[in-house]
């Protein structure tokens, strides 16, 4: 069956620290996401991809950017992370915008 | 104000009852319309989309949509257990620059009682 994994599913990193999170969908999905989930936030668009080459920055770009190589994987890069980027990350892919998202089961990431 | 609002809840509701989950949004040209059910330390998951106006039902779940309110809710029917959730509404934007954009309330939670 067609998913969507990311890795890890947990992680503890310190102030400062560059954390990449992995995303790989195996449903040939051109469009895929990025989301930040926070009590009282919701989920918060970081950044999305239309295809190879494609990235455009969502409502909490900064401090993390991506790259899309190929159509199955957008991984998330925080270039130096802060504690204000604690949180769970979900990355999505849909085949067509609008369209059902498909979310990954969550990345939950701690900075201390 | 904030683009998609929704009660955060708890909404209780006995097992056998009608859950009624709303959502408002304040772009008036948005388009499409989602409710994902999200369950503790899950990831989301589709249940409803909703283009256009009126009811829209699948099984025990009926979604209701009024642009010119902007108001789009979620009933769900004959509630179980099973139902304890999270109700995330979702609307994706319609003004340029936009269309790709699904904004996200933070998410009413539901808990069905025996």
């Amino acid at each position: 069956d067609a998913e969507i994994t990311q890795s890890p599913r947990h992680k503890i990193t310190e102030t400062g620290r560059q954390v990449t999170l992995a995303c790989h969908q195996t449903w040939n999905h051109n469009n895929m996401f990025w989301y930040r989930q926070d009590l009282g936030h919701g989920l918060r668009l970081i950044h999305y991809s239309y295809g190879v080459q494609d990235t455009n920055k969502g409502e909490v770009s900064d401090g993390y950017s991506v790259s899309r190589s190929n159509t199955e994987d957008l991984p998330l890069t925080l270039e130096s992370a802060a504690s204000s980027q604690t949180s769970v990350y979900f990355c999505a892919s849909t085949e067509r915008v609008p369209g059902e998202l498909f979310f990954g089961e969550g990345s939950r990431l701690t900075v201390l | 104000q904030k683009e998609v609002e929704q009660n955060s809840g708890p909404l209780s509701v006995p097992e056998g009852a009608i859950a009624s989950l709303n959502c408002t949004y304040s772009d008036r040209v948005s388009q499409s319309f989602f409710w994902y059910r999200q369950y503790s330390g899950k990831s989301p998951e589709l249940i409803m989309s909703i283009y256009s106006n009126g009811d829209k039902e699948d099984g025990r779940f009926t979604a209701q949509l009024n642009k010119a309110s902007q108001y789009v809710s979620l009933l769900i029917r004959d509630s179980q257990p099973s139902d304890s959730a999270t109700y995330l509404c979702a609307v994706q934007g319609g003004r340029t620059g936009t269309a790709s954009k699904l904004t996200f309330g933070t998410g009413t939670r539901l808990q069905v009682t025996l």
